[in-house]
């Protein structure tokens, strides 16, 4: 059945690396999110897509994330240099048509900052 | 500031039991609310959407109720299992359609 996926599942890196995460949204769906999830603030949006172009990532830390959807099929969220402050739960989440609509959740990239 | 409160924040009750999660939320103006459940280990799920136009939805054991005037939605949850230990996230939607601000949680635990 069509779900999201996200890779890797798991990352341990090391302060200072670059980390990419990478997301295949449900096939059809036209919007994505990036979300972050700690105990400490729960859910949080980071960006989202429509047809591909950034609509909204004012979540985001702009000097060091970046988020692109190269195309249809792909969204990546890159950080560079990581810190131990983004150690978290990325998810990833895809929309078909109108934002009223379901919104399908991947199963998340647990990101370990040492 | 726009806000979604849940409470309480964890719950302990026993199989087959009934359970009121509640989410009071400040966001204006108002789009839908949505009740999530979200397992160990995995991404959230969606239980319940709402528009300012309904009061109740259900699905299956789980019903959701929402007051626009107060601002305020339940979820209730009707003889539990022991699979519905999970965090239950109220999230609530601003008209613009696409800022989504999230409640923290409520993290329910049930025990035979």
């Amino acid at each position: 059945d069509a779900r999201v996926t996200q890779t890797p599942r798991h990352k341990v890196t090391e302060m200072g690396q670059e980390v990419t995460m990478r997301c295949q949204p449900i096939l059809g769906h036209n919007t994505v999110f990036w979300y972050r999830q700690t105990m400490m603030q729960g859910l949080e949006l980071l960006a989202y897509f429509r047809n591909r172009a950034p609509l909204d990532d004012s979540g985001m830390p702009k000097d060091r994330f970046s988020a692109e959807m190269p195309d249809a099929t792909l969204a990546t969220l890159k950080i560079q240099p990581s810190e131990p402050r983004d150690s978290a739960v990325y998810f990833c989440a895809s929309v078909s048509g109108s934002s009223y609509n379901e919104q399908f959740f991947g199963p998340g990239t647990r990101l370990t900052v040492l | 500031k726009n806000q979604v409160e849940q409470s309480p924040q964890s719950l302990i009750i026993l199989e087959g039991k009934n359970c009121t999660l509640q989410c009071n939320y400040t966001v204006s103006p108002f789009s839908n609310l949505r009740w999530y459940k979200q397992d160990t280990g995995r991404g959230p799920v969606s239980l319940t959407i709402m528009t300012f136009s309904e009061n109740t939805k259900s699905n299956g054991r789980y019903t959701a109720t929402l007051d626009a005037d107060t601002k305020q939605s339940s979820l209730h949850i009707t003889a539990s299992q022991l699979s519905d230990s999970a965090s239950y996230i109220c999230v609530v939607s601003e008209t613009a359609g696409t800022a989504l601000i999230f409640g923290k949680g409520t993290t329910l635990s049930v025990s035979s």
